[in-house]
């Protein structure tokens, strides 16, 4: 069974706090995407990597994704109340299925 | 553009009463279409996927079962409602593996 283990499970941190969440896995994965959801919604995607050792940056958040392909995290800058999600990563282990992460829960204080 | 449609957004049931929820999507072909269940605030746990008419993938055993008639319509279903499967149910689809997964607004859904 493949597992994707996030931590932390929760974060809550004052505006303008860095932070980063960790994506782990013993497999492999040809991809890894990362997404955030809103309460009583759906995920909505924030990037995919694909290569070992990518970096992605979309604002003030960058995406990296492992050299061995099984690991990735997430660092945000600077972090808004905007920022407050479930943020979720998922592992492509072949063509058709993902495999989601365990979740992590972020609240940003004003 | 393309569309997926989930409903009802939510439902309570009892205890053993049959469950039928229904996903579609619009504006593209073939798409593979996937059904999740999420825990309170947790990560989301696969359920069923199919890449055509009438091909399901199983990831879970458990009593439920999914089908799809149809090329973007995919239907999750129940017999018998247990309390466990109490859960938030999200519909996807992608066009291809690595492509990002649209998700509806999901199904909560409470067995009582």
């Amino acid at each position: 069974t493949q597992l994707l283990e996030q931590s932390p499970q929760f974060l809550s941190i004052q505006e303008g706090e860095n932070l980063t969440v960790y994506c782990n896995s013993s497999s492999v994965f040809s991809s890894l995407q990362w997404y955030r959801q809103e309460p009583g919604e759906g995920p909505v995607l924030l990037v995919t990597v694909v290569t070992g050792g990518e970096v992605k940056k979309l604002k003030r958040l960058t995406f990296q994704f492992g050299d061995a392909r099984k690991d990735s995290s997430l660092h945000i800058t600077a972090a808004q109340p905007g920022d407050t999600g479930l943020y979720l990563c998922a592992g492509v282990p072949g063509t058709y299925k993902y495999i989601f992460g365990t979740g992590t829960r972020l609240k940003v204080l004003a | 553009s393309q569309t997926i449609h989930q409903w009802p957004a939510t439902l309570v049931q009892p205890v053993g009463s049959p469950l039928s929820l229904e996903c579609t999507v619009e504006g593209t072909s073939n798409p593979n279409l996937y059904w999740y269940r999420q825990a309170a605030g947790r990560g989301l746990q696969l359920l069923f996927y199919s890449v055509g008419i009438g091909q399901i993938s199983s990831e879970v055993p458990q009593n439920l079962s999914a089908s799809r008639p149809q090329d973007r319509q995919f239907i999750l279903s129940s017999k018998k409602l247990l309390l466990s499967d109490s859960g938030f149910y999200l519909c996807a689809w992608s066009v291809l593996g690595n492509s990002p997964l649209h998700f509806g607004n999901g199904t909560r859904l409470t067995v009582t």
